[in-house]
């Protein structure tokens, strides 16, 4: 089943802060986040395996509460390149499958 | 360099032709996968292979093939069939089906059927 993301869109100016939320109505084993530029691919950001997990890269990290069955992404102090539709992905039933939400867009405008 | 490699980057089909879309990669990656995107639209999953000469089915398979006679390789063939065609096309790879591992994604192939 898929993943119901939150909010739909996000605008922001640089340097504001913004919280994308992943959902899942089953248990979550791993959250999968990857970005996407406009007509280019997504590319991974990070993973997370456990519940109370968090990490970062940069000023991008992220949370994963099992027990509510979601993922957060925080991006801090945001930048013009975090520009972009991000996308979690929750594994599927076996071969490494990942079934992704629907995608939050983020417009950081100077 | 190690990666993913997908061509043509755009391709343009009359309505009613197969097509086929290349995906490859050296990685030494033992599953792969096949995802469709269409405009302001998550990616779902069209087929995948664990391994070689083995692939299963995903979300929406229908009007679609694909072949894994190399680890390298898993081109994608959009048929007659498929009702809808035009769509940005993505490749995937991941290291093993199990594990702690995500998927690596190609460049993208923009399909475009007249």
């Amino acid at each position: 089943q898929q993943p119901v993301q939150s909010p739909q869109a996000v605008i922001l100016r640089e340097g504001e802060d913004a919280v994308i939320n992943c959902s899942s109505s089953k248990a979550l084993y791993s959250v999968h986040w990857y970005r996407q530029k406009h007509g280019e691919a997504p590319v991974f950001l990070m993973i997370l395996l456990k519940g109370g997990e968090q990490k970062g890269h940069d000023k991008i990290s992220a949370s994963f509460n099992e027990k509510k069955q979601q993922s957060s992404l925080y991006l801090t102090a945001s930048q013009l390149s975090y520009s972009g539709t991000y996308f979690c992905g929750l594994p599927g039933k076996g071969y490494g499958k990942l079934t992704f939400g629907q995608g939050t867009i983020l417009t950081v405008h100077p | 360099d190690g990666g993913i490699t997908q061509s043509p980057k755009y391709l343009f089909r009359k309505e009613g032709q197969n097509v086929t879309l290349s995906c490859e990669q050296n990685l030494n990656h033992d599953a792969m996968y096949w995802y469709r995107q269409d405009p302001g639209q998550g990616l779902r999953l069209i087929y995948y292979s664990q391994i070689v000469n083995d692939f299963q089915k995903g979300d929406i398979a229908e009007g679609y093939s694909v072949s894994r006679e190399k680890k390298e390789s898993f081109p994608l063939t959009v048929t007659s069939a498929q009702k809808n065609p035009t769509a940005f096309y993505l490749c995937a790879s991941r290291r093993s089906a199990g594990g702690p591992d995500t998927q690596y994604f190609g460049p993208g192939t923009r399909l475009t059927v007249l």
